[in-house]
């Protein structure tokens, strides 16, 4: 499976957008990116998954590159609740739920 | 609450003792998948089991640790003779079995070995 390499942290202002990139630069042409985060001892929550287009919901929105080397998760609007570890994850179709968690980025938002 | 269930929430066993924890998929999920999370480390796959079968093992340890999802009930992950090292919290998801579905995952439970 794909590698993805992401920052180790970052901070983000109460109220500000979140960009959080991440880079899988071997990602193949079946792969999908998924961004899941995971709040202080509670169970990782799923956020968002695209595969070559730009994908919005009402948590985030995912922008790939055209040569979907690369991808950015942006929290439109971050919140204090937004605390939590957010990890990149590229994910074959047909591998099911066996997810490859790296160690993600901290994001730690800010009054 | 319709979410993915776990318990026991926090489990303590002494060295050589059992641990069983157990999982709850959510409504209409017949997928579940177990992780572990070791302190300050990240998620790993241990388990892939569809009702009354395994599809995927190959992050379990291969000795002490076996898993289960019977036609009836939850699935049981059971740890034999449990040491120190095994002190972690366990998470348990589920999916609908979606080739994209994402999976839903509970609270965990934490268990620690004295």
């Amino acid at each position: 499976d794909a590698k993805t390499t992401q920052p180790t942290s970052m901070d983000c202002a109460e109220g500000r957008a979140a960009n959080l990139p991440c880079n899988h630069s071997t990602i193949s042409g079946n792969e999908y990116v998924y961004w899941y985060r995971q709040i202080h001892s509670q169970g990782p929550q799923y956020i968002i998954h695209g595969l070559k287009n730009n994908e919005t919901n009402e948590m985030a929105s995912l922008i790939i590159t055209e040569d979907r080397k690369s991808s950015t998760l942006i929290l439109p609007h971050a919140t204090l609740r937004d605390t939590a570890v957010y990890y990149c994850i590229v994910r074959p179709l047909g591998s099911w739920g066996k997810l490859q968690f790296g160690a993600g980025t901290q994001v730690v938002v800010t009054p | 609450n319709a979410g993915v269930m776990q318990n026991p929430r926090h489990l303590v066993r002494r060295r050589g003792q059992e641990a069983r924890l157990r999982c709850s998929p959510m409504k209409g999920h017949s997928h579940v998948y177990w992780y572990r999370q070791l302190p300050e480390e990240g998620l790993k796959f241990m388990v892939y089991l569809q009702k009354e079968n395994i599809i995927d093992e190959s992050g379990m340890p291969k000795e002490r640790f076996s898993a289960e999802f019977p036609k009836e009930g939850p699935s049981i992950l059971r740890i034999q003779q449990v040491v120190r090292g095994d002190s972690a919290a366990y998470f348990c998801a589920s999916s609908s079995g979606q080739a994209t579905g994402e999976l839903f995952f509970g609270e965990g439970s934490r268990l620690t070995v004295l």
